[in-house]
């Protein structure tokens, strides 16, 4: 079946490193892709997508492109802040039964020190 | 606008017990999908629905049902908690239910069975 598989955390960084948090895929055909940001005690917050490989969805310093030949949407980020921290989740859209359901990643937790 | 909300915030119940979730959509949205994300976990997909019907159901016990309202509003009930259903309730819209269409998450409710 369909599924992701994202790098384990938590990962700690300075404050203006760069940052790759990496995600991979399997999928049936070609699906959305995407990544969400969950602050502590907080819902899921999008944070960009990509629809169609070698799609680059970009938001906040934060980018990620959909690579089909190797089935990853990396997400990298060129300068970090303390208030990037938080965790990180990989998706992406299931078509099965015509649902369009999220299949998601375990999430990884980015921790920036001042 | 208003995004999605979820009520309660925060529940406690005890095994054995019954509990409903409810969510409003963003106003414009048809689509209302359930997922439950146990700690230290990604979300994984209960159900959608779309124009109140269901529309899929993930890999749960008949224990788990729900419904969506003419409003578009939707309810998750859960029978006969047992400890294991202790997790955060994340309920997401979109306009419709298609490839490209993004999910846009609530704060979730926190269950705890004890």
């Amino acid at each position: 079946g369909n599924s992701v598989t994202q790098m384990e955390g938590p990962v700690t960084l300075s404050e203006e490193a760069f940052l790759t948090i990496n995600c991979t895929y399997t999928a049936t055909g070609y699906p959305s892709l995407f990544w969400y940001v969950q602050y502590p005690g907080e819902g899921l917050q999008l944070l960009l997508k990509a629809t169609k490989a070698d799609d680059k969805g970009s938001n906040k310093g934060f980018e990620a492109t959909y690579r089909k030949e190797t089935t990853s949407f990396h997400l990298e980020k060129g300068s970090v802040q303390v208030s990037d921290s938080a965790v990180y989740f990989c998706a992406l859209s299931d078509p099965t039964s015509g649902t369009y359901k999220y299949i998601f990643g375990t999430g990884t937790r980015l921790k920036v020190l001042a | 606008d208003a995004g999605v909300t979820q009520s309660p915030t925060h529940l406690i119940k005890t095994r054995g017990q019954q509990v409903t979730l409810r969510c409003s959509p963003i106003s414009g949205h048809k689509s209302v999908s359930w997922y439950q994300q146990v700690l230290g976990q990604g979300p994984q997909f209960i159900f959608q629905y779309y124009e109140k019907e269901e529309r899929g159901r993930g890999n749960f016990p008949d224990r788990f049902s729900a419904r969506q309202f003419p409003n578009y509003s939707s309810e998750l009930n859960v029978n006969a908690l047992l400890l294991g259903d202790s997790a955060l309730y994340l309920c997401a819209s979109s306009l419709v239910t298609g490839e490209a269409d993004t999910q846009y998450f609530g704060p979730g409710t926190r269950l705890t069975v004890l």
